[in-house]
C-alpha cells in the first residue's frame, strides 16, 4: 500500500492558462474523490468517480473544470482558463467500496494563479 | 442536508494536559462521523471514525472520540497532549447518499505548548 499520490505538488500559473493535475489512488480502491481546500476552510467536495464513471459533480465545478478517470485507475483534473479564485489546494482521496471504509487522502496539489 | 460545525478556530493546551476538540453534527439519518488531522503542506490523515456501536471510539496516536447522540456531538479527545499533536483537525460527516462524499467542518487548529 503506497498511499494516494498526486502530481505536481505545487503549480504556479498565470491567469488564463490551463492546468492539469494527476491523482493515483490506492490500487485496489474503486472510489475516487476530488476536493478543494482554500485557506482557513475545510475541504469541499468537487467530484466523485466509481471506477471510470463520474457519478457526481458539485456545483463548485464550473464548466472550466473537467475530470477524468480512464480505465478506472488514475484520475486527472483539468482547469481551463484559470482565474485567481482557483488558487487552492486540490486534494484527491480514494476508498474501497467494502463496508464502511474511510477515505485516504493524497498530499494535495497547491495551485497558485497569478 | 448533512453538516458539521467546529465551534473553535483554535485550541491551546499545555503539554501533558488532556485535550478536547469539539464537533457537532446535523444529519437526516444515521451519522457516519470521522476525524482527520492535517499537518502543514500535507494531505489529511485519518484518525478515527464512528459508524455504529460503542460511543467511545479509539483511534490512531492515542486519540479517541466520544459520540453523543442526544447532544449531536463527536468531540475528539486525548488524555495527555504532545507538542507533536499541534496541527489542524477536521471533523467530517459522510453523506448518506450513494457517493459517500464527506462534508467537512472548518477545522480547529490545535496548539500544544511545551
Amino acid at each position: 500500500d503506497t498511499g494516494v499520490s498526486q502530481d505536481p505538488r505545487h503549480k504556479i500559473t498565470k491567469r488564463g492558462q490551463n492546468v492539469t493535475f494527476r491523482c493515483d489512488p490506492i490500487s485496489e480502491h474503486n472510489r475516487l474523490y476530488w476536493y478543494r481546500q482554500t485557506l482557513g476552510q475545510g475541504p469541499e467536495f468537487l467530484t466523485y468517480f466509481q471506477n471510470e464513471a463520474q457519478l457526481e459533480k458539485s456545483r463548485l465545478l464550473s464548466d472550466r473544470f473537467s475530470a477524468e478517470r480512464p480505465k478506472g485507475s488514475f484520475s486527472t483534473l483539468e482547469i481551463q482558463r484559470t482565474e485567481q479564485g482557483d488558487s487552492a489546494m486540490y486534494l484527491c482521496a480514494s476508498s474501497s467500496s467494502e463496508g464502511q471504509r474511510e477515505q485516504y487522502f493524497g498530499p494535495g496539489t497547491r495551485l497558485t494563479v497569478t | 442536508a448533512q453538516s458539521v460545525a467546529q465551534p473553535e478556530d483554535q485550541v491551546n493546551v499545555a503539554e501533558g494536559n488532556p485535550l478536547t476538540v469539539k464537533c457537532t453534527y446535523s444529519v437526516s439519518g444515521n451519522p457516519y462521523l470521522f476525524w482527520y488531522v492535517q499537518y502543514p503542506n500535507r494531505g489529511l490523515q485519518f484518525l478515527l471514525k464512528y459508524i455504529t456501536g460503542d460511543n467511545l471510539v479509539k483511534g490512531s496516536y492515542g486519540f479517541e472520540a466520544e459520540f453523543n447522540k442526544s447532544q449531536t456531538s463527536f468531540h475528539l479527545k486525548k488524555p495527555s497532549a504532545l507538542v507533536s499533536d499541534s496541527a489542524l483537525y477536521f471533523c467530517a460527516v459522510r453523506d448518506d447518499r450513494g457517493t459517500y462524499k464527506y462534508i467537512f467542518g472548518t477545522g480547529t487548529r490545535l496548539k500544544v505548548l511545551a
